[in-house]
């Protein structure tokens, strides 16, 4: 079964540059959501995309923008990055969210910022 | 707003033991989901269980099993008969679908296992 593909998996930038992480969905799944996870931490919501709008935002910084584009793809685009930016991006995605539909992740990408 | 508690922070346990994860939950909505993942050392989020408000039966799937309690506010997550492969970081997890809600999950802390051989 298909399943939510992010890339690149790995990423080392340094400080003050930019970075962008791409995710793909599962076929035919209506929302797509990015999660910032920092060493020793729970996973934090950024934002979400319900049919490729911006449906809702957690506490990302106004350095970050995402997009959703008409394949259903998904970017997060991360300017003037910060040691503190260094974290496990996950992406996830799922169908009916409305009924609480589980939520299938990524492999997440590995951001570290030198 | 929403809130997940997870108290323990880390658990050790010697294989075969019996291992419990709590988890406390806090919400105003009455329609809501709660599931546990687990990430393993390689980091991927691994699904293990989703539960919606209207269903406290309880969940035994293999070694694994779920009490949820409506009452306290409580989903907890028994390992049976521990192995090594069990070791992990699990997290507990809410969503609540009312308003304008779109499914966002929201995180309990984390509570780190480590089972012995």
């Amino acid at each position: 079964a298909a399943g939510v593909i992010q890339s690149p998996r790995h990423l080392i930038k340094e400080k003050r540059e930019t970075a962008t992480l791409k995710c793909y969905p599962i076929p035919r799944h209506d929302t797509v959501y990015w999660y910032q996870q920092g060493p020793g931490q729970d996973p934090q919501f950024l934002i979400s995309f319900y049919e490729k709008m911006q449906s809702d935002k957690g506490s990302i910084p106004d350095r970050f923008s995402a997009q959703q584009f008409s394949d259903y793809h998904s970017e997060l685009n991360m300017s003037s990055l910060e040691l503190g930016d260094s974290a496990l991006y996950f992406c996830a995605s799922s169908l009916s969210f409305r009924t609480g539909g589980e939520q299938f992740f990524g492999p997440g990408t590995r951001l570290t910022v030198l | 707003a929403q809130k997940v508690t997870q108290a323990q922070t880390e658990i050790s346990v010697v294989e075969k033991e019996d291992v419990t994860l709590d988890c406390v939950y806090e919400t105003r909505d009455t329609t809501y989901y709660l599931f546990w993942y687990k990430q393993p050392p390689s980091g991927e989020l691994v699904f293990l269980i989703r539960r919606n408000s209207f269903d406290e039966q309880n969940e035994i799937s293999g070694r694994y099993s779920w009490n949820f309690q409506k009452s306290t506010s409580s989903f907890n997550f028994t390992i049976t008969a521990s192995q090594v492969v069990d070791s992990a970081v699990y997290f507990c997890a809410l969503i609540v679908t009312g308003g304008t809600s779109y499914g966002k999950l929201t995180f309990g802390q984390g509570t780190i296992l480590t089972v012995h051989p």
